[in-house]
């Protein structure tokens, strides 16, 4: 069964940098683009970025609100996706989900359980 | 702000058959893909844009497209269908991805 686990979050204070994980299991991750979407508490699904699969040369695409700031990066070695972020604002408080991107399709099929950051001083 | 617009809420007798609308300019162009959020959880898929069901999805779950506004329609809402559905596509540029603001759904 296809899974996804994210770690990674926690406090932080704003401008200091977190690296979020997310550790595939149970299809070949190397086959798949995938994804990250955000959601503030209470508010909701924010869309942050994704990268391609390294068939389609791995590319990524990154929201206004992120790019510059954050980065995708995968190691199909090991099922990992991760997601770099720096500058960090208080707006970036979210959970912070890892999904699989259906292949010819922009659906996400898969989704993580999420995982927490919280920007503040 | 979104590029697709949702209503915030809407509700459903049960057994009744509800639609839950998503519009944008770029559905012109591209179809939506639909997720249901319950409270505390994930969310999940319920409707590729290529308009199929994953397993486990009930069949009373469709969805359509007409010009700028994509639709998700329950027929004989249960229970367990209450929750926030997002609907998800292209933006305007067609390059990146963007969601709805999501519709929360009460069954009476």
């Amino acid at each position: 069964e296809p899974q996804l686990v994210e770690s990674g979050g926690g406090w932080i204070q704003p401008g200091r940098s977190l690296r979020l994980s997310c550790t595939a299991s149970g299809f070949s991750f190397g086959d798949y683009a995938m994804s990250w979407v955000r959601q503030a508490p209470g508010k909701g699904l924010e869309w942050v970025g994704f990268i391609r699969s390294k068939v389609f040369d791995g590319t990524s695409e990154y929201a206004a609100s992120v790019k510059g700031r954050f980065i995708i990066s995968r190691d199909d070695s090991k099922s990992i996706a991760s997601l770099q972020m720096s500058s960090l604002k208080a707006e970036d408080t979210a959970v912070y989900y890892c999904v699989r991107v259906t292949p010819g399709s922009d659906a996400f099929d898969i989704w993580g359980q999420g995982t927490m950051v919280t920007v503040s001083s | 702000s979104s590029e697709l617009t949702q209503d915030p809420a809407a509700s459903v007798a049960l057994g009744q058959t509800v639609r839950i609308t998503c519009q944008g300019d770029s559905l012109t162009n591209y179809y939506a893909s639909w997720y249901q959020q319950k409270p505390g959880q994930a969310p999940m898929l319920v409707i590729s844009d290529k308009n199929s069901r994953p397993s486990g999805i009930p069949d009373r779950f469709s969805a359509s497209s007409s010009g700028d506004t994509a639709s998700l329609t329950i027929s004989g809402a249960q229970a367990e269908d209450e929750g926030d559905y997002y609907c998800k596509s292209r933006d305007s540029d067609g390059k990146l991805l963007v969601f709805g603001g999501g519709t929360k759904l009460t069954v009476l």
